[in-house]
């Protein structure tokens, strides 16, 4: 089945730095990526739709300069957290599409942020 | 967007009982429905979907069923196992959300 990979899988940082995570479709190309934030036991927030070679589409609410999407390639996406701050520590889960939103979406394991 | 609702929050069945999710969403061109099921810890996974073409669709223990008249979907897991417990997202497609999720826990 399409798998789907994100590095790190946790992180740890300081106020004020940037992290970059990376998600990776490892067997297919995913035309479109989406990248999701969860806090403990609520769901799936989404953040922005990402597709190759355009600029991300931001949900309202979510700071594109704080937020950095790039979809460089058909198989690699990275949200970069720009000065990061002890509310930005979430559960940032990813996911692939071959398609758009009516295609199954393929997630990765997820990336545990905290700022200390 | 507006977002897809989703009742219950939380709900306990006994071994072997059935256990019905309910979701309701707002646009009506949504024609793509997926269930997600997430364990403690770990990443969703997709376990039923269904399209707007399609009244019904099973496998196994598991059912969708899709109301577009009165725009609403439910997941319907029949002789429930332990190893059913977990937390259950729906979606929407246009709405491009998550329902909040429904904790289900199956006592043995």
């Amino acid at each position: 089945g399409a798998v789907v990979s994100q590095h790190p899988s946790w992180v740890i940082c300081k106020s004020g730095t940037s992290v970059k995570i990376e998600c990776r479709s490892l067997d297919f190309q995913a035309t479109t990526m989406f990248w999701y934030r969860q806090f403990p036991k609520q769901s799936l927030m989404l953040m922005a739709t990402s597709n190759e070679g355009s600029k991300a589409t931001y949900e309202q609410g979510v700071e594109k300069d704080k937020f950095l999407i790039n979809h460089a390639s058909l198989t690699l996406s990275t949200l970069t957290v720009t000065s990061a701050h002890p509310e930005d520590s979430s559960f940032y889960i990813c996911s692939a599409s071959t398609g758009d939103w009516s295609y199954e979406q393929y997630f990765g394991p997820g990336t545990r942020l905290t700022v200390t | 967007g507006e977002n897809v609702e989703q009742h219950p929050s939380t709900l306990s069945v006994q071994e072997g009982d059935s256990a019905v999710i309910k979701c309701t969403y707002s646009d009506s061109a949504s024609n793509y429905f997926p269930w997600y099921k997430q364990e403690l810890g770990k990443r969703p996974q997709l376990i039923i979907d269904i399209r707007s073409n399609v009244g019904e669709k099973k496998d196994q223990r598991i059912a969708v069923t899709l109301n577009k008249t009165a725009k609403h979907f439910s997941l319907h897991i029949t002789e429930t196992q332990p190893e059913d417990s977990a937390v259950y997202f729906c979606a929407a497609n246009n709405d491009m959300r998550f329902g909040a999720g429904t904790r289900l826990t199956v006592k043995p």
